[in-house]
């Protein structure tokens, strides 16, 4: 079962920062947060993954609270190619593919022009 | 090859039929998955190769479902005596063992509809 709970649906207007939550109260000190998105018909893409720092790479920013039962990632400045579903995950880190990957329902982001 | 490669995009079949998804991984990547996402819904986990282990397959729905991974490299999902619930989009993805960063590398589907 996935560990994180997140929005159904949200949407964004073009330009402006997407926030995502996520909500993974029962994290343990070994797991990682993974965030990957599906655009329509195509496979899940990886975009960004934490411990407990905040990280920044050329698609998003991940924020993870100092308890790391919560976190967000921010689109700084969406656009219509962002429109899709985000996946927030957790899973102890160091293991690579050497476990299966679970996903959750995940947060349809839509941008609007 | 560069990416994951999944054929074919696209299988229509009649019910009862068996159909065969296959799947070639990225070259090296000691992990294969297998999932599946019908209209609307999220990826299911169907199942999971890792080296030369037993493979996880836990999440077959069915004994319908069966699948192979072949030297280690390309995977087949079979699946038996098709019905419409099995409709859907078949993902693969594949990893390297160990490390931080997971490296699931997905491909892009294969699409099968069952009339």
């Amino acid at each position: 079962d996935a560990k994180t709970t997140q929005p159904p649906s949200m949407d964004c207007a073009e330009g402006r920062a997407a926030n995502l939550p996520c909500n993974h109260s029962t994290i343990s000190g070994n797991e990682y947060v993974y965030w990957y998105r599906q655009i329509h018909s195509q496979g899940p893409q990886y975009i960004i993954h934490g411990l407990k720092n905040n990280e920044t790479n050329e698609m998003a920013s991940l924020i993870i609270t100092e308890d790391r039962k919560s976190s967000t990632l921010i689109l700084p400045h969406a656009t219509l190619r962002d429109t899709a579903v985000y996946y927030c995950i957790v899973r102890v880190g160091g293991k690579g593919g050497s476990e299966k990957l679970v996903f959750g329902k995940g947060t349809k982001l839509t941008v609007n022009p | 090859g560069a990416g994951v490669s999944q054929s074919p995009s696209n299988k229509v079949t009649e019910k009862g039929k068996d159909v065969e998804l296959r799947c070639d991984p990225i070259s090296g990547h000691t992990a294969l998955y297998w999932y599946r996402q019908s209209l609307g819904q999220g990826l299911e986990f169907l199942i999971y190769f890792q080296g030369n282990s037993a493979p996880d397959k836990s999440g077959l729905p069915s004994d319908r479902f069966s699948a192979e991974r072949t030297g280690g490299s390309v995977s087949t999902l079979t699946i038996q005596r098709t019905q419409q619930e099995d409709s859907a989009v078949y993902l693969c993805a594949s990893a390297e063992q160990f490390g931080l960063h997971p490296g699931y590398t997905f491909g892009s589907g294969t699409r099968l509809t069952v009339v």
